[in-house]
C-alpha cells in the first residue's frame, strides 16, 4: 500500500530556509515523479515543482526558481523540498503527492505546515 | 504555462440539489497521442489534503460515488454533483496534466451547503 509520510510542522524566521521531507513506501521513486504543492491560508493549490528521483530531474515553477531545490534519497526512499529565502508569504501547508497519470492512482502526503513569522 | 481557470469561486448549494463547476484551460487538453483529455478534478475538504475525484476528464477514482461525473471538450469541462450531500463541503480544483510533471490547478471552488 502506498504512504507518503511528511515531516513535522516547523516555525521559521523571515529570511531562513526550510527542508521538507516525504518518506515513500510502497512504491519505488525510481519510477514515478514526486511533485510538491503548496496551500497558503485561504488561497488555492500551487504547484512549486516536482523531481524524478530515478534520474535526479527537477523542475521548478516559475515563481519559485532560484529559491526551491529538489533532492531524493533512493537507498532512503525519501524526497525533500528545500525552499530558501523565506517571506510571511511561505506560510502554508506544503504537500507532496504521487500525481495520477491516467490510472487514478493519487497519493498525498498528510502535509506539512511552515510558518514564517518574527 | 497553461492556464486554469474555475467559476464560480463560491457555491452554496441545498442538499439534493445538483450543483455544477466549469473550468476553462488556456489551451486544449487533449493529447492527440493518447487520444486522451488529461484533467483531473480533486476535492480538499477542510483539514484533510487533496482527494482524487475525476481523472481524465470523466473516469472517477476508485470509491467517488457516482454522483459526481466529469465532461467537457478540448479547454471547457465540467465537473457535476447530482443529489449534494454535507459531505461533499469542500474546495474543488481542476488541475490539467498534459505536460506532465508540469501540472497546474484552476483556483478553485469552495462548496457550501446552504
Amino acid at each position: 500500500q502506498v504512504h507518503l509520510v511528511q515531516s513535522g510542522a516547523v516555525v521559521k524566521s523571515p529570511g531562513a530556509s526550510v527542508k521538507i521531507s516525504c518518506k515513500a513506501s510502497g512504491f519505488s521513486l525510481s519510477s514515478y515523479a514526486m511533485h510538491w504543492v503548496r496551500q497558503a491560508p485561504g488561497q488555492g493549490l500551487e504547484s512549486i515543482g516536482w523531481i524524478t528521483a530515478g534520474n535526479g530531474n527537477t523542475r521548478a515553477s516559475q515563481k519559485f526558481q532560484g529559491r526551491v531545490t529538489f533532492t531524493g534519497d533512493i537507498s532512503a526512499t525519501t524526497v525533500y523540498m528545500e525552499l530558501t529565502r523565506l517571506t510571511s508569504e511561505d506560510t502554508a501547508f506544503y504537500y507532496c503527492a504521487r500525481i495520477n497519470t491516467g490510472m487514478g492512482d493519487d497519493h498525498w502526503g498528510q502535509g506539512t505546515l511552515v510558518t514564517v513569522s518574527s | 504555462d497553461i492556464v486554469m481557470t474555475q467559476i464560480p469561486l463560491s457555491l452554496p448549494v441545498t442538499p439534493g440539489e445538483s450543483a455544477s463547476i466549469s473550468c476553462r484551460s488556456s489551451r486544449s487538453l487533449f493529447d492527440p497521442v493518447d487520444g486522451n483529455i488529461h484533467l483531473d478534478w480533486y476535492l480538499q475538504k477542510p483539514g484533510q489534503s487533496p482527494q482524487l475525484l475525476i481523472h481524465t476528464l470523466s473516469y472517477r477514482a476508485s470509491g467517488v460515488p457516482d454522483r459526481f461525473s466529469g465532461s467537457g471538450s478540448g479547454t471547457d469541462f465540467t465537473l457535476k454533483i447530482s443529489r449534494v450531500e454535507a459531505e461533499d463541503v469542500g474546495v474543488y480544483y481542476c488541475m490539467q496534466r498534459l505536460d506532465f510533471p508540469s501540472i497546474t490547478f484552476g483556483q478553485g471552488t469552495r462548496l457550501e451547503i446552504k
